[in-house]
C-alpha cells in the first residue's frame, strides 16, 4: 500500500507569493494533519482535518489555511510568504480522528523562501 | 502548557554501544507518549509509544523506552546500536485528542 505522498517535494518561492503544499493520506486515512519543521527543530503542529472539517488549529497567522477534499487529500495554503516561512511542511494521516492514533507521516515538502 | 524537552541535541554512540536518549515532559494528566525517528530526507517513522500500562514498552528495530511518572521521563534505549541507527529522534505527547508536540530532537551519531 502506498504511505503519505506529499507533492512538490522541493520548491522555491519568493518573499510575498503564495504557496499550495499536497498531500494524499493513505488509502483508508480520513485524518490529516499538517506540521511544520524548521531547520534544527521538531515539527509544529498547524492544522488537523477529519472528514474534511477542521478540528485543530495551532499557532499560526492567518496567512496559512488549509482544507480536506472528498477523497481526504488535503492542501496547504500559504499567502504573503516570509523568510521565516522556509521549513519543511509534513502531512501525516491517520485513519481516524480519535485520540492517539499513530501518525503516518510523508517525506515532506521543503520550501524555501529567498 | 504542555511541552518535551529533549536535552540532547547531539549523541556519538560507538556501533555496538548501548544507547539512552532523554525525553521529559509536562503534563497534566496521564500522558501519551511516543518516539519517533526521522532519517534524512525522509517523514518520521514511529519507533514506540506508550498510553497506559506496562511502564516499559517495546518498539520497532530493538528499541524500548520506560515510563516513568515520577521523574515525567519517556527515555529511550536500545543495548546494542547499529551503524543503521544514525538519525534524528524525537519525543513527543499528545496535547487534547489530536495535537502532537514534538521535542527538538536528538541528532544521533554512529561511529564505526
Amino acid at each position: 500500500d502506498a504511505g503519505v505522498t506529499q507533492s512538490p517535494t522541493h520548491l522555491i518561492k519568493t518573499r510575498g507569493q503564495h504557496v499550495t503544499l499536497r498531500c494524499s493520506p493513505i488509502s483508508g486515512h480520513k485524518s490529516v494533519s499538517w506540521y511544520q519543521q524548521v531547520l534544527g527543530q521538531g515539527p509544529q503542529f498547524i492544522f488537523q482535518y477529519y472528514e474534511k472539517e477542521e478540528r485543530g488549529r495551532g499557532n499560526f497567522p492567518d496567512r496559512f489555511s488549509a482544507r480536506q477534499f472528498p477523497n481526504y487529500s488535503s492542501e496547504l495554503n500559504v499567502n504573503a510568504l516570509l523568510l521565516g516561512d522556509s521549513a519543511l511542511y509534513l502531512c501525516a494521516s491517520t485513519r481516524s480522528g480519535t485520540t492517539g492514533g499513530e501518525l503516518f507521516f510523508g517525506e515532506g515538502s521543503r520550501l524555501t523562501v529567498l | 502548557a504542555q511541552s518535551v524537552t529533549q536535552p540532547d541535541i547531539h549523541i556519538t554512540v560507538s556501533e555496538g554501544a548501548s544507547l539512552e536518549l532523554r525525553c521529559n515532559y509536562s503534563y497534566g494528566a496521564t500522558p501519551y507518549l511516543f518516539w519517533y525517528v526521522q532519517s534524512p530526507g525522509q517523514g518520521l517513522q514511529l519507533l514506540l509509544k506508550y498510553f497506559s500500562g506496562d511502564t516499559l514498552v517495546q518498539g520497532i528495530k530493538g528499541f524500548e523506552a520506560e515510563f516513568k511518572r515520577s521523574q515525567s521521563s519517556f527515555n529511550l534505549r536500545k543495548p546494542s546500536v547499529h551503524w543503521s541507527d544514525a538519525a534524528e529522534y524525537f519525543c513527543a505527547v499528545i496535547s487534547g485528542t489530536y495535537k502532537y508536540i514534538f521535542g527538538t530532537g536528538t541528532r544521533l551519531k554512529v561511529l564505526a
